[in-house]
């Protein structure tokens, strides 16, 4: 049973390229969250996603940056005209469709996409 | 509002002895969630252990335990005969009704042989 599947593992952009950032969440999972971790700090909470539903966007920066998650395929994760300052590892994690006390319990991470901007 | 504050940058300790990672947290949820990740130098984010609010005992996994003291808001990481493997950034986290998790700035624990 696969984890969940970030890719690409690196991803390297000149400034003002876009950035797609894609997820695939565990089998039978239908909640998936993006973090974000400048160097030297935590991860920050961008977005939470259900099928087909945005649920909570609240750390998503207000320009560039959008996410989807399809009926089918992987959740994406698209950067617009990227800056330096986007320089970071993005983080997915995803969750079942289990009531929240367990859900959080089950909450299983990628391995990342270290994303650099030149 | 949530927060999560890791007052230690960094740790040494000696392999086999049991270290403390220090986590308070603060959140106005009634009932919410605090977790421990190991973030190891090539990245991935692994899950160690889980404590939640009602929580009656405090959680163990193996050699991690949570010392979780409510009244205090504290619920610190304790790892036991640590091993060389065990050198890594540690985060400690929360989680509410909201269903997002907060991360505090992280803990480096280099065990020493």
């Amino acid at each position: 049973n696969a984890g969940v599947m970030q890719n690409p593992r690196h991803l390297v952009r000149r400034r003002g390229q876009e950035a797609r950032l894609r997820c695939s969440p565990m089998k039978g999972h239908s909640h998936v969250y993006w973090y974000r971790q400048l160097p030297e700090e935590g991860l920050k909470f961008m977005v939470y996603l259900q099928k087909e539903n945005i649920i909570d966007e609240s750390g998503m920066p207000k320009e560039r940056f959008s996410a989807e998650f399809p009926k089918e395929g992987p959740s994406i994760l698209r950067i617009q005209q990227v800056v330096r300052g986007d320089s970071a590892a993005y983080f997915c994690a995803s969750s079942p469709p289990a009531s929240l006390g367990t859900s959080m319990k089950k909450l299983f991470f990628g391995s990342g996409t270290q994303l650099s901007v030149l | 509002a949530q927060k999560i504050t890791q007052t230690q940058p960094g740790m040494f300790v000696q392999e086999k002895e049991a270290v403390t990672l220090d986590c308070t947290y603060d959140t106005s949820d009634p009932s919410y969630g605090l977790f421990w990740y190991k973030q190891p130098s090539s990245g991935e984010m692994i899950f160690l252990i889980y404590q939640g609010s009602y929580d009656q005992q405090n959680a163990t996994e193996g050699r991690y335990s949570l010392n979780f003291q409510k009244a205090r808001k504290s619920a610190n990481l304790v790892i036991s005969a640590s091993q060389l493997g065990d050198s890594a950034m540690y985060f400690c986290a929360t989680g509410g009704a909201t269903n997002k998790l907060i991360f505090g700035t992280g803990t480096l624990l280099a065990v020493q042989p």
